[in-house]
């Protein structure tokens, strides 16, 4: 399966700012996709990272809080803005290749706001 | 809404078999059975899938009912890495995209 490497694995951040992560594949992959674990949650999809056009959001999530590119097949990023409390979280990129497939997560990246 | 329902926790002796349930009584005809595994601080892990034979692989055993109502997901000989919450989950095959995470099932492996 394709390996799959997050930047930052965690962070601290203060209120009100904005934090991109990154996600990069060791190959060439279809889909990609951002999720959120909150504390002691399981895990919600925020959305599917399309290559070459905008990212389709699931309800509740909103472009501007968190903005998504795909410039290629094997690299997305993700940015939390504006950030609160609210939103410390565990973000997961995951991939996959072909439908119906199973898809394959990173090991996230820790966010916490102060 | 849930289309799975697992028990929220589960122990298990190492080095035994652990037999993880899952009720999923609404599946429809082109939706296959998704177990993953999630251990402390890391992504979730897949584990196996299957539509309606029994499926091996070198981590697990998955046997789905005839009527596919439910299914049940078998680690051999648990060890104490085997302790991980443990997500059984149901999707389209024809689909791409959404895995519908439910609360899954707490397993604790224990010497």
């Amino acid at each position: 399966s394709a390996v799959i490497s997050q930047k930052p694995s965690r962070d601290i951040c203060q209120r009100g700012t904005s934090l991109t992560i990154q996600c990069q594949v060791d190959s060439q992959v279809t889909m990609m996709f951002w999720y959120r674990q909150q504390p002691g949650q399981s895990l919600t999809l925020i959305a599917t990272a399309n290559q070459g056009s905008e990212a389709t959001y699931e309800s509740g999530f909103v472009i501007d809080k968190f903005p998504i590119s795909r410039p290629n097949l094997t690299f997305s990023t993700l940015t939390v803005s504006n950030m609160s409390p609210e939103d410390s979280s565990i973000y997961l990129c995951s991939v996959e290749d072909t439908g119906g497939q199973p898809q394959h997560f990173g090991d996230g990246t820790r966010l916490s706001i102060l | 809404d849930a289309k799975t329902t697992q028990p929220p926790s589960m122990d298990c002796a190492e080095g035994r078999a652990a037999n993880l349930p899952c009720n999923h009584s609404t599946i429809s005809g082109n939706e296959y059975v998704y177990w993953y595994r999630q251990i402390h601080s890391q992504g979730p892990q897949y584990i196996i899938h299957g539509l309606k034979n029994n499926e091996t692989n070198e981590m697990a055993s998955l046997i789905i009912t005839e009527d596919r109502k439910s299914s049940t997901l078998i680690l051999p000989h648990a060890t104490l890495r085997d302790t991980a919450v443990y997500y059984c989950i149901v999707r389209d095959g024809d689909s791409w995209g959404k895995l519908q995470f439910g609360a899954g099932t707490q397993v604790v492996v224990t010497p």
